[in-house]
C-alpha cells in the first residue's frame, strides 16, 4: 500500500496571509499526484492534476508544485480568504489506483 | 449536467439488516470506485472497477460487495452491517484511474 503523507494536519491563518502545504509520496511508480478540495459538507472537489517532474499548475490565487525524484508536492494559497477553508487532499495515482492522504485542514480567520 | 449521483444521502439501520447505496454516473466514465471517510483516518479505498464485470479490493474491503453490471451504475452492498461500518462513504468516477475523480455528495451511514 503506497504511503502519501500531508502535513501540516491542520492549519489557522489570518485574512490575507499566504500559505503552503505539503504532500510527500514514494516516487516510484509514480503515474500522478491530484489535489482535492473539501469543503464541509460538500463532497471533494478537483483542483489539480499533475504528471510530470518540474510541473506548476495554477488555479486563481491557488497553485501547486510537483517534484517526482524527491517525492512532494506543495500547494499554495496566496492571500488567504475565509472562503478557502477547507480540508485539501493530495492524491497519488502510481501502479494502484488513487491512494489519498489524509489531508491538511485549512481555517482562514477573518 | 455531468455529475455523479449516490443514494440515499443518509441511511439509520440496524446490525445485519442487509442495505445497498446507489451510485450512477452520467459522464461514460470506465473507472468507479467507493470510499469511506472516517475521522483521522482520511479517504480509504473500499472497492473500485475499471469497467463492466471488473471489480477489485481496494484497502478496506471487508464487509462490503460491489457489482459493476453496467457502466454507469456500481452499487455498494452491505450484506450484513456492524456499527464498525458507520461511517460517511463517497463514490467517484472517472474517466481512468489516473484521471481526476468526481465524487458524489456522499451517503452517511450509521449502523445501531
Amino acid at each position: 500500500i503506497l504511503n502519501v503523507e500531508q502535513s501540516p494536519q491542520s492549519l489557522h491563518v489570518q485574512e490575507g496571509d499566504s500559505t503552503n502545504f505539503t504532500c510527500s509520496f514514494p516516487s516510484s511508480n509514480f503515474y500522478a499526484l491530484h489535489w482535492y478540495r473539501w469543503e464541509t459538507a460538500k463532497s471533494p472537489e478537483a483542483l489539480f492534476v499533475m504528471t510530470l517532474n518540474g510541473d506548476e499548475k495554477k488555479k486563481g490565487r491557488i497553485s501547486a508544485t510537483l517534484n517526482t525524484k524527491e517525492g512532494y508536492s506543495y500547494l499554495y494559497i496566496k492571500g488567504s480568504q475565509p472562503e478557502d477553508s477547507a480540508t485539501y487532499l493530495c492524491a497519488l495515482s502510481g501502479n494502484t489506483p488513487l491512494v489519498f492522504g489524509k489531508g491538511t485542514r485549512l481555517s482562514v480567520i477573518a | 449536467e455531468a455529475q455523479v449521483t449516490q443514494n440515499p444521502r443518509y441511511l439509520i439501520t440496524v446490525t445485519g439488516k442487509k442495505l445497498t447505496v446507489t451510485c450512477s454516473q452520467n459522464m461514460n466514465h470506465e473507472y468507479m470506485s467507493w470510499y469511506r471517510q472516517d475521522p483521522g483516518l482520511g479517504l480509504r479505498q473500499i472497492y473500485y472497477s475499471m469497467n463492466v464485470e471488473v471489480t477489485d479490493k481496494g484497502d478496506v474491503p471487508e464487509g462490503y460487495k460491489v457489482s459493476r453490471k453496467e457502466k454507469r451504475n456500481f452499487p455498494l452492498i452491505l450484506e450484513s452491517p456492524s456499527p464498525n461500518q458507520t461511517s460517511l462513504y463517497f463514490c467517484a468516477s472517472s474517466s481512468e484511474a489516473k484521471n481526476i475523480q468526481y465524487f458524489g455528495a456522499g451517503t452517511r451511514l450509521s449502523v445501531l
